[in-house]
This record gives structure tokens, sequence and C-alpha cells, in this order.
């Protein structure tokens, strides 16, 4: 079946311009993660949508960024006036929780390599 | 924090060797992953062991899990050239069972 799928694969801006990115994740998973990851960095958490709760947004670095999913399908993250610290690998990842509500594997997109120039 | 840490943060073993990276976390968990990363992209699920589990293996993979240490190790046995790569352990766990991740230990196998 299909995986974790994201887009554009990637992007090139200039300094001070918005971007979109997009997450499709895999059909029924109703976690939602969005990370970035430097150049030889570990994964830096951004923000966890599960089901219909209020997103844990407390990994967002700054009022720039922002992320949206609708229902349990399609997110996407906005970065506003982009910065040239911005520039990064952004990686979504979806799992699913089982009947006793216990997060399993993540399953990861091949990431959005943002770069501002 | 409940986020878990790998030691050592760079690793280098000649081919054939085993290769063992250690992780370590702060809070009580639910379950703990480890995945593997090639090229900075996308990471792969390696193995998950639950928090009432002890040891696990997966072909060449062997992962321990000592909850009273909170620690848990990832053993790579004969290894080979493609091994070469990252390596995170994740943890689930606390209130909102969120997965956290560390911050990595790149392993380099040596031809």
């Amino acid at each position: 079946g299909a995986g974790v799928s994201q887009s554009p694969s990637n992007k090139v801006t200039e300094k001070g311009k918005d971007v979109e990115l997009r997450c499709d994740p895999i059909s029924g998973h109703t976690a939602l993660y969005w990370y970035r990851q430097r150049l030889g960095q570990g994964l830096e958490f951004l923000i966890y949508f599960q089901g219909n709760s209020a997103p844990d947004k407390s990994g967002l670095p700054s009022d720039r960024f922002s992320a949206e999913r609708t229902g349990e399908s399609v997110s996407t993250l906005t970065i506003q006036r982009t910065q040239q610290e911005d520039s990064a690998v952004y990686l979504c990842a979806s799992s699913w929780r089982t009947s006793g509500s216990k997060q399993e594997t993540q399953y990861f997109g091949p990431g959005t390599r943002l770069l501002v120039l | 924090s409940q986020q878990g840490e790998e030691d050592p943060q760079a690793l280098s073993i000649q081919e054939g060797e085993n290769a063992t990276m250690n992780c370590s976390y702060k809070t009580s968990i639910n379950n703990l992953q480890w995945y593997r990363q090639n090229s900075g992209r996308g990471l792969v699920h390696l193995i998950l062991i639950r928090s009432n589990e002890r040891e696990k293996h997966s072909g060449r993979l062997r992962v321990t899990l000592d909850t009273s240490k909170k620690s848990s190790s990832l053993l790579i046995t004969a290894s080979r050239a493609a091994d070469t790569a990252s390596y995170f352990c994740a943890t689930a766990g606390g209130r909102d069972d969120k997965i956290i991740f560390g911050k990595g230990t790149r392993l380099h196998i040596l031809p």
C-alpha cells in the first residue's frame, strides 16, 4: 500500500518568502508528526496531531511556523517569512494507536529539503 | 524530559564486527523503538520493544530493554557496509503517548 508522501521533495526559496509543505499520511493513521532535521543533526520535534485532540505545538520554534491537519488526512506545515536558519529537511511521520491507545511504529515520509537563500 | 539519548554519538567499526549502540531515557515509557536513517532522508523502523519485554531479536538485530535503568541497547551482529547509517531510538510514553527521538548514533562500517 501507499506510504507517507511529502511534497515538494525539494524547495528553494528566498529569505522572507512563505513556504508550504505538504504531508499525506497513511490512510487510517490517527497520529501525525512533523520534525525538522538540520544537516548532520537529530530530529527536532515540531508538532503532533492525534485524532481530534488539540495538536501539541510545543516544538514549533517561533510564531512563523504553523501547521494544520484536515481530520485524519493531509497536513500542511507553513513557514512564514523564511529565514536562512530554516534550511533543513522537514520530515513527516504517521502512526496509529492500538486498541490499548498505545503508539505504535512511525512511518516516515521521504522529507522535504528546504533551502532558504 | 522523556527524550532518549544515544551513546556513542559516532561509531566506526570494521566490517564483520558487532556494533552496539545505547539509548538512555528519563521517564516511564510504553515502548521503545529503534530506527535507521540513510542519507538524511526518511527514517525506517527497525524494531519495537514494549515496556514489559526485556529482549527482542530481528535478523542480525538484538535489542534489550532495562526499565529499571531506563536504558536500551541495539546490537548489530556481523556488520556489513550497508549498515552504515544513523540509528535513532524513540520512546513513546507520557500522558499523550507522544513519540520522542534521541539525537542518534552515526555508525560507519569500514571495509
